[in-house]
């Protein structure tokens, strides 16, 4: 199947500073791709979608000034979390669709987690 | 926001039992999923089955879906240590963009 890939797997950042955050689409060219965060123990919450060559789509709620969203490439989203906060520290996760296959199909990274101390 | 609610939170069983788990959801959909999350890790798919289908079998996963109830249960046979994981329906809310609105999921600890 497709392969999604995310880097850097972790990272740690003092508070204040930004963290960047990639998604990238190993085999195929993906014009969206999602990003969601998670707490422990808890479920995935839809943070964005990703279009590439346009702006990014919000969910509410998700402050699009804290979070900022490049879909530079086809192959390539980027989460930047900007002035980090110990509470913005969870597991970030990115997912991207193949337009060649099935409407619904969706491939997701292996995550990132951002300490924030 | 969360789409809708798994039962139960946590769910521990022998190897060899079958596990049921069940999903419920609020908005119309035209498909719901289930995804495997091992710790730490990133989601894996494991089936989907569309708002006009009733059931779904691939493996020794068995998935139901009930639109009148909005619920859905996924249920693994045979259960293997290696099965210990997190589960989580997810929804589109019937829209085709893509966006995916996931449950809170099940934390299933399989004991060999």
């Amino acid at each position: 199947g497709a392969v999604v890939s995310q880097h850097p797997s972790w990272v740690i950042c003092k508070s204040g500073t930004s963290v960047k955050i990639e998604c990238r689409s190993l085999d195929f060219q993906a014009t969206t791709m999602f990003w969601y965060r998670q707490f422990p123990k808890q479920s995935l919450m839809l943070m964005a979608t990703s279009n590439e060559g346009s702006k990014a789509t919000y969910e509410q709620g998700v402050e699009k000034d804290k979070f900022l969203i490049n879909h530079a490439s086809l192959t390539l989203s980027t989460l930047t979390v900007t002035s980090a906060h110990p509470e913005d520290s969870s597991f970030y996760i990115c997912s991207a669709r193949d337009p060649s296959g099935s409407s619904y199909e969706q491939y997701f990274g292996p995550g990132t987690r951002l300490t924030v101390t | 926001s969360q789409q809708g609610e798994e039962d139960p939170q946590a769910l521990s069983i022998q190897e060899g039992e079958n596990a049921t788990m069940n999903c419920s959801y609020k908005t119309s959909i035209n498909n719901l999923q289930w995804y495997r999350q091992n710790s730490g890790r990133g989601l894996v798919h494991l089936i989907l089955i569309r708002s006009n289908e009733r059931e779904k079998h691939s493996g020794r996963l068995r998935v139901t879906l009930d639109t009148s109830k909005k619920s859905s249960s996924l249920l693994i046979t045979a259960s293997r240590a290696a099965d210990t994981a997190s589960y989580f329906c997810a929804t589109n809310r019937g829209s085709t963009l893509g966006r995916l609105y996931f449950g809170r999921g099940t934390q299933l600890t399989v004991w060999p």
